[in-house]
C-alpha cells in the first residue's frame, strides 16, 4: 500500500528565515511526486512534479527534490504570502490513484 | 487556472436526508476525483472516474455513490447523509494517460457540506 508521511505537522518561520519541508514516500513504482500548495479555504494548487530520484524544480522561492524515499521542498527567503499548507502526493505505475500526505502547515511571519 | 466549478459550495442538511454535490469541468479531462478533506486526515480518495459512465471506488467510498453521464459532470451523493459525513468536499481532475505520461491533478473550491 503507498503512504506518504509529511513533517514538521506545523512550521512558523520569520521572513526570510529558510528552512525545509519534508515528504517521505512509499510507492510500489513511482510515477510521479506532486507538491501542493493550499491556502485556507480553498482547493489545493498545483506546484510541482518530480519523476525520478535526483530531479530538482524550483519556482521562485520553493525548490523541490527528489530521493529514491523522500522529498524535500526549501523554501528561501521566505515571506509572509507564502505562508499556506503544503501538500505532498505519489502517484504509483499501476494505479490512477493519488496518495496524499497530511501537510505541512507553514506560517511565515513577518 | 483550470475551468472546474463545484456546487454547492456550502450546504447544511440534517442526517437522513439525501445531497448530491456536482462538479462540472470544461477542460475536456479524462479523470475526475472526488476526495474528503478532513483535520488530522488529509486528502481522501472517495470515488473516482476514467470515463462517462466508468467509476471506481476510493479508499473511503461507504456511504457514497458517483455517477458521470457526461464527460464533463461528476456526480457525489450521500444517499442518506450522517454527521461523520461532515467535511468539504474536493472535486479534482487530471488528463492522466496510461503508459508513462503523468498528469498533475486540478482541484475545484471545494464544496462544504454539514449534516446536523
Amino acid at each position: 500500500e503507498d503512504q506518504v508521511t509529511q513533517s514538521p505537522e506545523a512550521l512558523r518561520l520569520q521572513e526570510g528565515e529558510s528552512s525545509s519541508l519534508n515528504c517521505s514516500y512509499t510507492v510500489s513504482g513511482l510515477r510521479g511526486l506532486f507538491w501542493y500548495r493550499q491556502d485556507p479555504g480553498k482547493g489545493p494548487e498545483f506546484l510541482f512534479t518530480l519523476y525520478s530520484a535526483g530531479e530538482e524544480k524550483e519556482k521562485e522561492r520553493l525548490k523541490a527534490t527528489l530521493t529514491k524515499k523522500e522529498s524535500f521542498l526549501h523554501i528561501t527567503a521566505p515571506k509572509p504570502e507564502d505562508s499556506a499548507t503544503y501538500l505532498c502526493a505519489v502517484l504509483n505505475h499501476y494505479g490512477q490513484n493519488f496518495v496524499f500526505g497530511p501537510g505541512t502547515r507553514l506560517s511565515v511571519l513577518p | 487556472d483550470a475551468g472546474i466549478t463545484q456546487s454547492p459550495r456550502h450546504k447544511v442538511t440534517e442526517t437522513g436526508t439525501p445531497v448530491t454535490l456536482r462538479c462540472h469541468q470544461t477542460e475536456n479531462h479524462r479523470y475526475m476525483y472526488w476526495y474528503r478533506q478532513d483535520p488530522g486526515h488529509g486528502l481522501r480518495l472517495i470515488h473516482y472516474s476514467y470515463g462517462v459512465k466508468d467509476t471506481d471506488k476510493g479508499e473511503v467510498s461507504d456511504g457514497y455513490s458517483v455517477s458521470r453521464s457526461k464527460t464533463e459532470d461528476f456526480l457525489l451523493t450521500l444517499e442518506s447523509a450522517t454527521s461523520s459525513q461532515t467535511s468539504v468536499y474536493f472535486c479534482a481532475i487530471s488528463d492522466l494517460l496510461a503508459g508513462n505520461n503523468t498528469g498533475e491533478l486540478f482541484f475545484g473550491e471545494g464544496s462544504r457540506l454539514t449534516v446536523l
